[in-house]
C-alpha cells in the first residue's frame, strides 16, 4: 500500500478553488523530500504538473500551485475548468523503504 | 527534448516473462535515469526501479527484487523492463519514465501487460 494519502476523490464548479492533500510521515515528505505532481487524464500517460514542492514546468498553467508543509503537501488548482478533470498524483522519496513512493491518487470531477 | 517511446501491447501466460522496450530520443541517453512504473487496472501508480545506462547502475523497488530486470542499450538509446515468473495481478500498464532530480518527466505512451491463461 501507499505510503502517500490522498483524498479518493474531490469535485467543483467551474472557477472554484480545489485543494488536493498528501499525506506522508518524518520518513519521506516530512524528512526533507521533495514532493512532486502528475496530472493523468484517463487512458493516457501521467505528466509531471509540479515538481520539487512548487516550481512549474514550461507549459503547465498558473492556475496549478504546491505547496509543503511538515509531513504533508497540498496541490491547488484555482480557476478550475473542464479540461482539469482527471487523476493526480503526488510522488516523493522514502528513506526507511529507499524506494520512490506515490500517492494513493484523487480523481477531480469538474 | 526527451522523448520515450515504448513497444506495443503484449499478452503473455502466467509463469512465463516479458520483456518491454523504452527507446529515447533527445538528450544524451547515458547521462539520464530511466524508471519504470506501473498501474494496475483502475489502481494508482507503483515505482518499480530505475537505471543509470552510463555505470550501468540499477536499483529496484523491495516489491519486483529477483522479479524484474531493467537494462539499457546505448547503442539504441533503449531500456527494457524485464518481468518473470508472471501472475495475473501483473496485469497492468507499464510506463518509462526519465527520472529527474527524484521525479518523473517525460513519460512514455504505456505499454499494456496482459497475464492470463
Amino acid at each position: 500500500q501507499s505510503v502517500l494519502t490522498q483524498p479518493p476523490s474531490m469535485s467543483g464548479a467551474p472557477g472554484q478553488r480545489v485543494t488536493i492533500s498528501c499525506t506522508g510521515s518524518s520518513s519521506n515528505i516530512g524528512g526533507g523530500f521533495n514532493v512532486h505532481w502528475y496530472q493523468q487524464i484517463p487512458g493516457t500517460a501521467p505528466n509531471l504538473l509540479i515538481s520539487d514542492n512548487n516550481l512549474r514546468p514550461s507549459g503547465v498553467p498558473d492556475r496549478f500551485s504546491g505547496s509543503k508543509s511538515g509531513t504533508s503537501a497540498s496541490l491547488a488548482i484555482t480557476g478550475l475548468q473542464a479540461e482539469d478533470e482527471a487523476d493526480y498524483y503526488c510522488q516523493s522519496y522514502d528513506s526507511v523503504l529507499s524506494d520512490y513512493v506515490f500517492g494513493t491518487g484523487t480523481k477531480v470531477t469538474v | 527534448q526527451v522523448h520515450l517511446v515504448q513497444s506495443g501491447a503484449e499478452v503473455r501466460k502466467p509463469g512465463t516473462s516479458v520483456k518491454v522496450s523504452c527507446k529515447a530520443s533527445g538528450g544524451s541517453f547515458s547521462s539520464y535515469q530511466i524508471g519504470w512504473v506501473r498501474q494496475a487496472p483502475g489502481q494508482g501508480l507503483e515505482w518499480m526501479g530505475h537505471i543509470i545506462p552510463i555505470l550501468p547502475s540499477t536499483k529496484y523497488a523491495q516489491k519486483f527484487q529477483g522479479r524484474v530486470s531493467i537494462t539499457a542499450d546505448k547503442s539504441t538509446n533503449t531500456a527494457y523492463m524485464e518481468m518473470s515468473s508472471l501472475r495475473s495481478e501483473d496485469t497492468a500498464v507499464y510506463y518509462c519514465a526519465r527520472l529527474t532530480s527524484n521525479y518523473f518527466d517525460p513519460w512514455g505512451q504505456g505499454t499494456l501487460v496482459t497475464v492470463s491463461s
